[in-house]
């Protein structure tokens, strides 16, 4: 079983629409979880941490269960410019180690 | 404010050449650094972390290595190139608090 699992898409989807990416990972011990943005061919960059009370940053909602090891994403009122692949990310062992799941594509159309 | 530069960013190396990537980050101090490989089409593979100056750990064993010469300094090598060592590159910092990491700009090396 890989340590983080996403769906990997494509989520093909309008302007306008919701769409929700879910992530499990393996380890319980695990400490930090976060999302990262990944546009083609640059580097991943840090969207938002996932906190168990959940948390939300504009159009962007994170939760987090623990029990059932599962993060989510939402996003609301896409954009174009959403466009990427998101990395849902897990942290913890030593030196802090951050395993990555391979990604779920976004593509918003018009 | 911290930063983390990488360079170069694009590389075309042939098979058998050595390699050597450099990873410099400033604004801090005892950073953890590490060293990610991604494949094309695949997702981010951790290849090396460190946690001090000279104290590398290896994740997978492969045709690379790394070294800390300096506390914000860390370098990929590989004396000879293989066609799988093609990939992007990429090193990221971070402190022991519960953040993420902070990436590079990676470097696309192409193995011929």
């Amino acid at each position: 079983r890989k340590e983080v699992e996403q769906d990997p898409g494509p989520f093909n989807v309008p302007e306008g629409a919701t769409v929700a990416f879910n992530c499990t990972y393996s380890n319980s011990a695990s400490q930090s979880f976060f999302w990262y943005r990944q546009d083609c061919r640059k580097e991943p960059k840090l969207l938002m941490s996932v906190y168990s009370s959940g948390n939300e940053d504009g159009r962007f909602t994170a939760q987090l269960n623990r029990a059932s090891q599962y993060i989510s994403l939402l996003i609301r009122d896409s954009k174009l410019s959403d466009s990427a692949t998101y990395l849902c990310v897990v942290k913890g062992g030593t030196a802090s180690k951050l395993t990555f799941g391979t990604g779920t594509r976004l593509q918003v159309t018009l | 404010s911290q930063t983390i530069h990488q360079w170069p960013a694009t590389l075309v190396q042939p098979v058998g050449s050595p390699l050597s990537l450099e990873c410099t980050v400033e604004g801090t101090s005892n950073p953890n650094l590490y060293w990610y490989r991604q494949a094309a089409g695949r997702g981010l593979q951790l290849l090396f972390y460190s946690v001090g100056i000279g104290q590398i750990s290896s994740e997978v064993p492969q045709n690379l290595s790394a070294s800390r010469p300096q506390d914000r300094q860390f370098i990929l090598s590989s004396k000879k190139l293989l066609l799988s060592d093609s990939g992007f590159y990429l090193c990221a910092w971070s402190s022991d608090l519960p953040y993420g990491y902070t990436f590079g700009s990676g470097t696309r090396l192409t193995v011929v």
